[in-house]
């Protein structure tokens, strides 16, 4: 029972490198979403979707992108990583609001 | 826009003893959800109660309970019997639309042994 997965855990990146982060469900849920966490801001959202081929923007979005081609996938795509942009990010997907989110592990990104 | 204030960064409690973590929102919707998770230092988020706006009755799930006063538009969680893995980041938050959750700051609890 995988539930939600994240990859890779840990990446170190080089400022202007490009590069994506994995989140892939397998609980056919239609919610899927993104957040960064920083010290003491809590959670904050980056994108999120409502089923596949429906993206929209969330409260951090820039210098991120994403894409939802299926159920199962919500890649993040970092285009010009920046300093900024070190932080822990999470995707979570869910069913509907009576149920709350699943989160995956994280991804500790650090932008050097 | 909602938005979710949690006012204690920090608290302790003494291994046994009960501990209360204090979460207020605001919003201008009738119809919504409230969640309180748990962060512990794997860093995985873990669902601990939920809750419905509509529902007047407080949830509860083992040793944790909410007060939830809808009015007020706040949101307490409270532990009993604290264990030392009751030890974390604990987060609130709200949701409308089970698309996308608004997160308080959360407040880190530290268990006495």
């Amino acid at each position: 029972n995988a539930g939600v997965t994240q990859t890779p855990k840990f990446q170190v990146l080089k400022t202007g490198q490009s590069m994506t982060l994995q989140c892939a469900q397998d609980m056919n849920h239609e919610y899927m979403s993104w957040y960064r966490q920083d010290p003491g801001m809590g959670l904050r959202l980056i994108h999120y979707s409502v089923g596949a081929g429906i993206t929209d923007q969330g409260e951090v979005p820039n210098g991120y992108n994403v894409s939802r081609s299926t159920t199962e996938d919500f890649p993040l795509r970092l285009l010009s990583a920046a300093p900024s942009q070190t932080s822990v990010y999470f995707c979570a997907s869910s069913r509907d609001s009576r149920v709350g989110a699943f989160f995956g592990q994280g991804t500790r990104l650090t932008v050097v | 826009a909602q938005t979710v204030t949690q006012s204690q960064p920090e608290m302790s409690v003494q291994e046994a003893e009960t501990v209360t973590l204090s979460c207020t929102y605001d919003t201008s919707e009738s119809d919504y959800y409230l969640f309180w998770y748990k962060q512990p230092p794997s860093r995985q988020m873990i669902l601990v109660i939920r809750q419905e706006a509509y529902k007047q009755q407080n949830a509860t799930e083992n040793r944790f309970s909410v007060n939830f006063q809808k009015a007020a538009k706040s949101f307490s969680l409270k532990i009993s019997d604290s264990q030392l893995g009751d030890a974390a980041m604990y987060f609130c938050a709200y949701d409308v639309s089970g698309d996308k959750l608004t997160f308080g700051t959360g407040t880190r609890l530290a268990v006495r042994p």
